[in-house]
């Protein structure tokens, strides 16, 4: 069974810009999560979506959007990006979401604001 | 408000020592507990979980239990090896105010040394 596939892995760029980040959970899956990983404030939670509805969120100002496609597979957006935004940012998907249940993550996408 | 402390870094040790990575929650209402470990250049990975109380969690020769009354979810393993080197995040999952997310805590770097 595949993972979670994230993409891209690196990039790179700079203060102004947008960037799309993509997530691909495992199949079967329903919720995507999205956490941002920084050696300053650690992982912190961004939102998740089931069924391309968003259920839970954050507290990240609204640059940062996210979505979920009938097929699960999601994409985060950041607009206007800030030197504060370097970070990993982490996909993670469950089956449905509940508390017992375990989080997949994905290898992360490595984002550097210049 | 809800939240997971764990241990300072980064622990050192020899291999075959004892480990224990300290973890204590707050929490409203009963959440389930994690273990995740993320090796350098990966995404997270669950280590082990316990969903209620005095439920034991094992994997790899990891334990940990979850004591209701100390609010704590410690990380031990009896004898570890360099493979074990790595960042260990303690967590917990809790249905709150209509939400479940993942809160983590800020991790706690274990280095192995032969």
């Amino acid at each position: 069974k595949a993972g979670v596939t994230q993409t891209p892995r690196y990039l790179i760029k700079t203060r102004g810009q947008q960037v799309t980040l993509s997530c691909s959970p495992i199949s079967g899956h329903r919720s995507v999560s999205w956490y941002q990983q920084t050696p300053g404030q650690g992982l912190q939670f961004l939102f998740e979506y089931f069924s391309e509805t968003q259920r839970n969120k954050g507290n990240f100002p609204g640059r940062f959007s996210g979505r979920q496609f009938s097929n699960s597979r999601s994409e985060m957006n950041v607009s206007t990006l800030e030197l504060g935004d370097s970070a990993l940012y982490l996909c993670a998907s469950s089956v449905s979401g509940e508390v017992t249940g375990e989080l997949f993550f994905g290898e992360g996408s490595r984002l550097t604001v210049l | 408000g809800n939240s997971v402390t764990q241990m300072e870094g980064p622990v050192t040790l020899s291999e075959e020592a004892f480990l224990t990575i300290n973890c204590t929650y707050t929490a409203t209402g009963y959440p389930s507990l994690f273990w995740y470990v993320q090796y350098p250049g990966e995404g997270l990975q669950l280590l082990l979980k316990a969903t209620k109380a005095d439920d034991k969690g094992s994997n790899k020769g990891f334990e940990a239990t979850y004591r209701k009354e100390t609010t704590s979810f410690h990380l031990e393993k009896g004898s570890v090896q360099v493979s074990d080197s790595a960042v260990y995040f303690c967590a917990l999952r809790v249905f709150s105010g209509g939400y479940n997310k993942l809160i983590f805590g800020a991790g706690t770097r274990l280095a192995v040394h032969p």
